[in-house]
C-alpha cells in the first residue's frame, strides 16, 4: 500500500498568512494526487486534482504543486473561511489512500 | 447540479447487516466510477470501495473484504454498500462520491455499530 505522510498535522495561522501543507508518498504516484478541504460537520470538498489543477469554483488563492513523491498545497493569503482540515489523496494505485490531515487553526 | 444523497444509516448490532444507498442526480450516473469513503468519529478519511461504470470492476480496502459489497443500479441512478458482519470499528460517517478522484460528495450517512 502507498502511505501518504502529510505535514504538519496542525498549524496555527492568521488571516492573510501564506500557508503550505506537504504530502509525501511512499512511492512514486506521478501526479495522481488531490487535495480536499473539510469543515466541521460537513462533507469534504475537492480543491485540487491531478496535483496542480484547480477545481472549478475554487478560489485562485489555492494552488497545488509537485509530482512523483512530494506535493504541496499552498494558500496564498489565508481567509477566515479557510480554517478547516485539509487532506491529500493518492489515486495512483489501490488501495486509494489519504494523508492523515492538516488542521488549520487560528 | 450534481447531487448525491446517502440514506440507510443507523444503529446496528455487532455482527449485523446494513445497506447504504446513494441516490445520484444531475449527471449521467452510468458514465462514472463511484466511490464510498468513511470517516470514524474524530478521525481522518478512509477510502472504502469503488466500482466502475457498469459494475463489472470493483475494488475495496482490505479491512472490509469479504464483509462489504459495493454495487450499483444504473436504471435507478443508485449506488449501494451492503455491509455484513459489521464491527465496532465500522462506526463512521459513510460518504458516496463521484469518481475515484472524489470530485463531488454526498452529505454522508452515520452508521453506528453498538450493542
Amino acid at each position: 500500500d502507498i502511505q501518504m505522510t502529510q505535514s504538519p498535522s496542525s498549524l496555527s495561522a492568521s488571516v492573510g498568512d501564506r500557508v503550505t501543507i506537504t504530502c509525501r508518498a511512499s512511492q512514486v504516484i506521478r501526479n495522481d494526487l488531490g487535495w480536499y478541504q473539510q469543515k466541521p460537520g460537513k462533507a469534504p470538498k475537492r480543491l485540487i486534482y491531478a496535483a496542480s489543477s484547480l477545481q472549478t469554483g475554487v478560489p485562485s488563492r489555492f494552488s497545488g504543486s509537485g509530482s512523483g513523491t512530494e506535493f504541496t498545497l499552498t494558500i496564498s493569503s489565508l481567509q477566515p473561511e479557510d480554517f478547516a482540515t485539509y487532506y491529500c489523496l493518492q489515486q495512483y494505485s489501490y488501495p486509494v489512500t489519504f494523508g492523515g490531515g492538516t488542521k488549520v487553526e487560528i | 447540479e450534481v447531487r448525491l444523497v446517502e440514506s440507510g444509516g443507523g444503529l446496528v448490532q455487532p455482527g449485523g447487516s446494513l445497506t447504504l444507498s446513494c441516490a445520484a442526480s444531475g449527471f449521467t450516473f452510468s458514465a462514472f466510477w463511484m466511490t464510498w469513503v468513511r470517516q470514524a468519529p474524530g478521525k481522518g478519511l478512509e477510502w472504502v470501495a469503488n466500482i466502475n461504470e457498469d459494475g463489472s470492476d470493483k475494488y475495496c480496502v482490505d479491512s472490509v473484504k469479504g464483509r462489504f459489497t459495493i454495487s450499483r443500479d444504473n436504471g435507478k441512478n443508485s449506488l449501494y454498500l451492503q455491509m455484513n458482519s459489521v464491527r465496532a470499528e465500522d462506526t463512521a460517517v459513510y460518504y458516496c462520491a463521484r469518481r475515484t478522484g472524489l470530485e463531488y460528495w454526498g452529505q454522508g450517512a452515520l452508521v453506528t455499530v453498538s450493542s
